[in-house]
């Protein structure tokens, strides 16, 4: 079946720099993409979305990129911070689908 | 606050018994869904509706029932609990069933023995 995935289940960057999250996509249909972050003990958190309309989205040191020539998603986060250590989740939403695919997570580990 | 409220947050069960985990949301929010999350598998969909009265299966119903009787409340019962059913339990709903911004409530750990 169709599904979303990680190529990196653990990723650890020193406080300040920049973190990229990525994420790959199989289904071809898929039209809305979601990053979720979910701390430790706790249910996912809406983060940023992005419909395949577009490539790029910002929020607050977040940026989404989507390349749908390679089916490829990917998380930037800005100057990362200790309460930014979580497993970050990308998800699609192929058009008037009634679920969300998730993938597996990536660890994102933040040193001090 | 608005959000989503799960109980309990953890149990405990022995194999074979009926256990039913409630969902209760407090946004209006037209669909709502039920997930498991297992290590390394991320979350996979259990059952969903898309309007009070309406249900439907997702990626893995089999040992789960689910209802809607209003628009606040989606109970998940495992009628007979086994040891595979061992995980954590998210509940999530979004305004429209074309899943714009889930939100999740805090999950139940739910450890079946």
């Amino acid at each position: 079946g169709e599904s979303v995935g990680l190529h990196l289940p653990t990723l650890s960057v020193q406080e300040g720099d920049n973190s990229i999250i990525n994420c790959a996509y199989s289904n071809s249909a898929s039209d809305y993409f979601i990053w979720y972050k979910q701390e430790s003990g706790k249910g996912p958190q809406f983060i940023i979305d992005i419909r395949s309309n577009m490539d790029k989205r910002q929020g607050q040191r977040v940026t989404v990129l989507l390349n749908k020539t390679v089916k490829h998603l990917s998380l930037q986060i800005a100057a990362t911070q200790p309460g930014d250590s979580a497993v970050y989740f990308c998800a699609e939403n192929e058009e008037y689908g009634n679920k969300l695919v998730f993938g597996a997570g990536t660890i994102l580990r933040v040193k001090s | 606050i608005a959000g989503i409220t799960q109980a309990p947050t953890s149990q405990i069960l022995a194999a074979g018994r009926r256990m039913t985990l409630r969902c209760t949301q407090d946004m209006r929010h037209n669909a709502m869904y039920w997930y498991r999350q297992d290590l390394g598998l991320g979350l996979r969909l259990i059952h969903y509706s898309n309007t009070a009265g309406t249900t439907g299966k997702g990626e893995v119903p089999d040992g789960y029932s689910v209802s809607r009787a209003n628009t606040d409340d989606f109970p998940l019962t495992l009628a007979s609990a086994v040891p595979s059913q061992t995980s954590v339990y998210f509940c999530a709903s979004s305004r429209e069933p074309w899943g714009y911004g889930y939100t999740f409530g805090s999950g139940t750990r739910l450890t079946v023995v």
